[in-house]
């Protein structure tokens, strides 16, 4: 099974912050990552797709990128709606999600 | 537009078996793969398992292999998952999700499943004697 690990696990910022989460996975999976974010109380919401390609109509402030066993997910300037938890998930070999990555107004 | 609608809660006891639906609308029910998808109380997300419509081929978690079963209705162009056995750490919303990419026919690295671009709103089995 491929593991994949999300650091940091709670994150406290600030809008108009850049904010970046990592998300390393235990075996090479080329770039079939994705980036999801998901709000209290509602199902997740592609952002990411391919480690780097934006879901049409997701904002220009969110970008990913990665290779291999290392993947990134950047938020270049928070804005209040963007304080939500964030998972990465690889869909190299079946599929596993990261534990997530909370994101909270410091 | 892509809709998935999915049945409502659920109790069962410890032992039961649970089937929950999820019954999509506004594309081509045959041409994308679905998974399913859970998140225990407060916890992250765990994929469970993929189906295709179009041929039926599953694929799924081993640790919910002999539990686990997936199957289509391509006339309601509807998903089931059937997860038997329960025990108290099954209470979890259990989400259905359809694959962003096409089926190809084939499964391959970034298929089988793909990324998730559309999801149900989720059905809560709570599992408790």
């Amino acid at each position: 099974d491929i593991q994949m690990t999300q650091s940091p696990s709670t994150q406290s910022a600030s809008v108009g912050d850049r904010v970046t989460i990592t998300c390393r996975a235990s075996q090479n999976i080329v770039t079939w990552l994705a980036w999801y974010q998901q709000k209290p109380g509602s199902a997740p919401k592609l952002l990411i797709y391919k480690t780097s390609n934006l879901v049409s109509g997701v904002p220009s402030r969110f970008s990913g990128s990665g290779f291999g066993t290392e993947f990134t997910l950047t938020i270049s300037s928070l804005q209040p709606d963007d304080f939500a938890t964030y998972y990465c998930q690889q869909y190299d070999h079946l599929s596993t999600f990261g534990q997530g990555t909370k994101l909270e107004i410091k | 537009q892509v809709f998935l609608v999915q049945s409502g809660p659920e109790v069962k006891i410890p032992g039961a078996s649970v089937n929950v639906s999820c019954k999509t609308f506004g594309y081509t029910f045959s041409g994308h793969g679905l998974s399913w998808v859970r998140q225990a109380p407060g916890q992250g997300l765990e994929w469970m398992g993929w189906i295709s419509p179009y041929n039926g081929d599953t694929k799924s978690e081993q640790k919910f292999q002999g539990r686990l079963t997936l199957t289509t209705d391509t006339s309601t162009s509807t998903a089931y998952m059937e997860l038997r056995s329960l025990r108290s750490d099954d209470t979890a919303i259990y989400f259905c999700a359809r694959d962003k990419d096409s089926f190809l026919g084939y499964c391959s690295g970034g298929a089988c499943p793909s990324s998730l671009d559309f999801w149900g709103q989720g059905s809560l089995v709570t599992v408790s004697s």
